[in-house]
């Protein structure tokens, strides 16, 4: 149990142009969702947090126009980031708590975007 | 605040020797404390996690770590190393206060054959 998805793994996009992430619990219901980055060989860097229902929480320096977030559903969250460009390029990856195992996150698989 | 140390950001080991990856944290409050392995374009998966019940934790693929408050550390081991676990290594503490992670710099774990 415990599964989280995303989608897509890989995007390459424009510059100037928006792109969608997903991430889905699969099998149980999330009520807080987190967003990270990773650059190449370094830890992540929380993004944003994120409950059903609720204004994401961003963090310190993280752009809220830029990078907008949904959580619409107690399984699904969506990243979007808005007028890409190539600082933008970085591993994208999403984590879940359950509702039962609040203090567990269980991470998603990533997406690697890459932005020309 | 908290924070997590990870010594050692790359560790090497021969395959069937002993992994030891070193991980400190600080915290004002009693923490969770989590190891997580990623594998190369993958996300994170959770190894195991202290909270607060035994001291030495069992995790999955014959890991454990050991929790010890007076040394604020959760060193994580395994007696005989595998080539599959070649990884990078994050370790993570978590406050009562709030659900948020902070996470060490991560080891990467390499093992020659």
């Amino acid at each position: 149990g415990a599964v989280v998805s995303q989608h897509p793994s890989r995007v390459i996009c424009k510059s100037g142009t928006s792109v969608k992430i997903e991430c889905r619990s699969l099998d149980f219901q999330a009520t807080t969702m987190f967003w990270y980055r990773q650059f190449p060989k370094q830890s992540l860097m929380l993004m944003a947090t994120s409950n059903e229902g609720s204004k994401a929480t961003y963090e310190q320096g993280v752009e809220k126009d830029k990078f907008l977030i949904n959580h619409a559903s107690l399984t699904l969250s969506t990243l979007t980031v808005t007028s890409a460009h190539p600082e933008d390029s970085s591993f994208y990856i999403c984590s879940a708590s359950r509702e039962t195992v609040q203090e567990t996150q269980y991470f998603g698989p990533g997406t690697r975007l890459l932005v020309l | 605040a908290q924070s997590v140390t990870q010594l050692g950001s790359h560790v090497s080991v021969s395959e069937g020797a002993l992994v030891l990856l070193r991980c400190n944290y600080s915290s004002s409050v009693p923490p969770y404390l989590f190891w997580y392995v990623q594998y190369p374009n993958q996300g994170l998966q959770l190894l195991l996690k202290y909270t607060s019940a035994a001291t030495l934790v069992k995790g999955i693929n014959g890991f454990e770590a050991e929790f010890k408050k007076s040394e604020t550390s959760f060193h994580l081991t395994k007696p005989s190393a595998h080539m599959s676990d070649a990884a990078e290594y994050f370790c993570a503490v978590r406050t009562n206060a709030g659900n948020m992670l902070t996470f060490g710099g991560g080891t990467r774990l390499m093992v020659k054959p």
